[in-house]
């Protein structure tokens, strides 16, 4: 089974302070992602990554950056975080499409609140 | 842009009762479609997926079906489960360029005994 895992369930920071989300996959994918999920706005893509060491943005990177520096980890740096990014964080990963679709497997999530 | 338009919830349900979560899609080409479920505490799984016009998804008893005409791809299931409680995500990717999701706002289905 694909398994995509997070580093914390639930995690609360204070403003201010740098916050790191770690992403880990055991089926050598090549594309990752981070998303966030908040109510009534389903989710959405804040970075993703194709390779080790390549970044690109996705639809609302602000506030965010992310480092890959090994194939089976990706990490979301909130580099000082704020109320409004108090949110669900889920990661997940993929094959490099050859044509076709290729599913994305999920983590379980990291709901963050900053204070 | 792209975008996912699907059905406020919740939906509320008794078990074995008929479901039907609508979702419409905008897109300039011409997508893949798919229903993602989330169960509390959990990430996101697919459920089901369809690629071209007319297809039709299944799975664990749920379908949908690709309409162009319409832009739409509606979830339904004929008998709900206790355990169909979740939130269900409609998306569309596009087949050329980054495969990148596009998701509705989530759909959430409360089933009770």
């Amino acid at each position: 089974d694909v398994k995509v895992t997070q580093s914390s369930r639930y995690l609360v920071k204070r403003t201010g302070e740098k916050v790191f989300l770690e992403c880990v996959q055991d089926m050598d994918h090549e594309n990752m992602f981070w998303y966030r999920q908040d109510p009534g706005l389903g989710l959405r893509l804040i970075y993703f990554s194709y390779d080790v060491k390549m970044k690109e943005k996705g639809d609302i990177p602000e506030g965010y950056s992310v480092s890959r520096e090994k194939k089976e980890r990706f990490s979301l740096i909130l580099e000082s975080a704020s109320t409004n990014q108090t949110s669900m964080y889920l990661c997940a990963s993929s094959f490099m499409s050859g044509g076709g679709y290729n599913e994305q497997f999920f983590g379980p999530g990291t709901r963050l609140t900053v204070l | 842009g792209d975008s996912v338009t699907q059905m406020e919830g919740p939906v509320t349900l008794s078990e074995e009762a008929c479901l039907t979560i609508n979702c419409t899609y905008t897109a300039t080409g011409y997508p893949s479609l798919f229903w993602y479920v989330q169960y509390p505490g959990e990430g996101l799984q697919l459920l089901l997926k369809a690629t071209k016009a007319d297809d039709k998804g299944s799975n664990k008893g749920f379908e949908a079906t690709y309409r162009k005409e319409t832009t739409s791809f509606h979830l339904e299931k004929g008998s709900v489960q206790v355990s169909d409680s979740a939130v269900y995500f409609c998306a569309l990717i596009m087949n050329t360029g980054f495969q990148k999701l596009v998701f509705g706002t989530g759909t959430r289905l409360l089933v009770s005994p």
